[in-house]
């Protein structure tokens, strides 16, 4: 089946240090990969994404690498801030032609302290 | 980016009664919603997907007579829980779909029956 598998959090990290949290998929065709990001009261928002094999999404310091090979889409970031205290959504569009039905993961909470 | 608008952001209901939420893209037509339901700490769940001018499909699970979903118009959908029970108290975000491969989500509304 399509399904996202991301790390279970929370995540608590000291600010400037390094961040990643691993996400893996399966889907049944070559699937859209993103990476939302939901503060706290808030709906979600989308950091950065990559539609084919080898592509990278940047966004605000944050990276992912589309790996086919490992099926994996790990979110990235090399000195996290206070303020990326959030939830951060792994996501896919599980085949091309699926339309926008996002897949999501469980959600991974980072928290970044002093 | 694109701006989807949510009405209201939170609701305090009584239980028996019936809520309407709207979700409005504000800047562009969006022929897909999406209606997700977000229980604390946990992932978004697709509820139904919504196309202007028929009738929304549902997920498996979602009761359709409880969970009435209508999208008039490019630019309007809205979902109206009815006959409430405390169960039913979430977080509900609405997505709007512009393009192949981007989603925009509105901040999402906290429905809270008492």
């Amino acid at each position: 089946g399509n399904s996202v598998t991301q790390m279970e959090g929370p995540v608590t990290l000291s600010e400037e240090a390094f961040l990643t949290i691993n996400c893996t998929y399966t889907a049944t065709g070559y699937p859209s990969l993103f990476w939302y990001v939901q503060y706290p009261g808030e709906g979600l928002q989308l950091l950065l994404k990559a539609t084919k094999a080898d592509d990278k999404g940047s966004n605000k310091g944050f990276e992912a690498t589309y790996r086919k090979e490992t099926t994996s889409f790990h979110l990235e970031k090399g000195s996290v801030q206070v303020s990326d205290s959030a939830v951060y959504f792994c996501a896919h569009i599980p085949f091309t032609g699926g339309g926008n039905k996002l897949t999501f993961g469980t959600g991974t909470q980072l928290k970044v302290e002093l | 980016g694109a701006v989807v608008s949510q009405h209201p952001s939170w609701v305090i209901c009584k239980s028996g009664t019936s809520v309407k939420i709207e979700c409005r893209s504000l800047d562009f037509q969006a022929t897909t919603m999406f209606w997700y339901r977000q229980f604390p700490k946990q992932s978004l769940m697709l509820m139904a997907t919504s196309n202007e001018g028929s009738k929304a499909t549902y997920e498996q699970g979602v009761e359709k007579d409880k969970f009435l979903i209508n999208h008039a118009s490019l630019t309007l959908s809205t979902l109206t829980v009815t006959s409430a029970h405390p169960e039913d108290s979430s977080f509900y975000i609405c997505s709007a779909v512009e393009g192949v491969t981007e989603a925009f989500f509105g901040q999402g509304t906290r429905l809270t029956v008492v």
